[in-house]
């Protein structure tokens, strides 16, 4: 069966440090990779695309990279801040219908 | 400029009755999308308008629920004859384009059925 999946437990780390965040997939062939920034009561905010022919994406202290051999994308926030906590979710392209991740909690610990 | 906007942001009603969640997209985006999130859960696809194409409804959960999209721009959800587990909070986000591109989202419906 297709499957996405993202660590549901949350991830917590100290204000500096880097954030890695995992999306593996199962039985997907997409074409690209997207992800988003979901904060408490409020609708998911784009951040990221990956095209599968890139290996890595980076925007400000963001970086993505996405493994298509591995069926897995790399979620990372260099130098994190409080601001940086919240939900972010996985999703990708499949059939031209993006496909969503559950999410996974980050908490950023000043 | 303006975002994806929905209203209600909440709305509480008693299972049996039908409820119309609104949202307007974008202006100039022709791709609109309706999700819907449950709590501790992922987004879950309900249905898909892309220009004047017939919209994708593979994603309605059953006929209770239905969507138009007037003009090209406003859309309306509406669910008939509410269950509690329609409680929910309801998504809309648009596109530049086709499907495939990244989406902007709402704010969301919190839906309520007691």
């Amino acid at each position: 069966s297709q499957k996405i999946e993202q660590n549901s437990e949350a991830l917590n780390i100290q204000e500096g440090k880097t954030a890695t965040l995992t999306c593996n997939y199962t039985n997907y062939s997409p074409a690209y990779l997207q992800w988003y920034r979901q904060d408490p009561g409020r609708g998911p905010v784009f951040l990221l695309l990956i095209r599968e022919n890139e290996k890595e994406k980076r925007k400000e202290r963001l970086k993505v990279t996405f493994d298509t051999t591995l069926k897995q994308s790399l979620f990372h926030i260099t130098a994190s801040q409080p601001a940086d906590s919240a939900t972010y979710l996985c999703a990708l392209d499949s059939f031209q219908k993006l496909v969503f991740g559950t999410g996974t909690r980050l908490l950023v610990s000043p | 400029g303006a975002g994806v906007s929905q209203s209600p942001s909440n709305k509480v009603t008693e299972k049996g009755k039908d409820v119309e969640l609104r949202c307007d997209p974008i202006s100039g985006h022709t791709a609109l999308y309706w999700y819907r999130q449950s709590l501790g859960q992922g987004l879950e696809f309900l249905i898909y308008f892309q220009g004047n194409s017939a919209p994708d409804k593979s994603g309605l959960p059953s006929d209770r629920f239905s969507a138009e999209r007037t003009g090209g721009s406003v859309s309306t959800l509406t669910i008939q004859r509410t269950q509690q587990e329609d409680s929910a909070v309801y998504l809309c986000a648009s596109s530049l384009r086709q499907r495939s591109y990244e989406q902007y989202f709402g704010p969301g419906t919190r839906l309520t059925v007691t």
